[in-house]
């Protein structure tokens, strides 16, 4: 089955820890996405990656780091400059060819602070 | 920045009946892209419709049809026969192709289906 996976699906990180939040997808496409879900709040853009090794910055990226080494992963870091890292974080991914550029959502990891 | 403004934070709507989830925007472009996005409470981001800006007929989707009104930057959703599980949160999205198709997302309508 073609399509996206998160993990962990619950993550804990304590005080001036980094903490990695996976996303693969196999889906063969070329763009991905982070975002974060804060309640009562929409989807808020953390980081973008049109391609292999590039990538930009969205409306929040203080305090997060990302890779794109290979097509199929997207890796966001939360580094302990985030200051209020607990949030809902939401991985995506979409293509040009498929479907007028739609995303397609991962299931999300809930990211706690202990 | 685009800004997308759903006004309802909160609906709900008898089974079987017909409610509509309203939507607006601001932009100056004239090519895009709109979506509407449902969210269970899996938290599973789920793509129910969407719609080009450069096409005047509204899209529909079995149950799910928009009401598209490009000068009045609206962009309603109309959930037919409403079922239990269509109670999600409901997000409207605008994208604009290029610069990364960036998506804007709104706050979110959530709806609730009564039996």
């Amino acid at each position: 089955d073609g399509g996206i996976t998160q993990s962990p699906k619950y993550l804990f990180r304590k005080e001036g820890q980094n903490v990695t939040l996976s996303c693969e997808q196999n889906l063969n496409h070329d763009a991905m996405y982070w975002y974060r879900q804060d309640p009562g709040q929409g989807l808020r853009l953390i980081y973008y990656s049109q391609i292999v090794n590039d990538f930009q910055k969205g409306d929040i990226a203080e305090g997060y780091s990302v890779s794109r080494e290979k097509k199929e992963s997207f890796p966001l870091t939360v580094t302990s400059a985030q200051k209020n890292p607990t949030a809902f974080y939401l991985c995506a991914s979409s293509s040009p060819l498929d479907f007028k550029e739609t995303q397609y959502f991962g299931p999300g990891t809930r990211l706690l602070v202990l | 920045a685009q800004t997308v403004t759903q006004s309802q934070p909160e609906m709900s709507v008898q089974e079987a009946e017909t409610v509509t989830l309203s939507c607006t925007y601001d932009t100056s472009e004239n090519n895009y892209y709109l979506f509407w996005y449902k969210q269970p409470p899996s938290r599973q981001m789920i793509l129910v419709i969407r719609q080009e800006a450069y096409k005047q007929q509204n899209a529909t989707e079995n149950r799910f049809s928009v009401n598209f009104q490009k000068a009045a930057k609206s962009f309603s959703l109309k959930i037919s026969d409403s079922q239990l599980g269509d109670t999600a949160m409901y997000f409207c999205a605008f994208m604009k192709p290029g610069t990364g198709n960036q998506f804007y997302f709104g706050t979110g309508t959530s709806l609730t289906v009564i039996p």
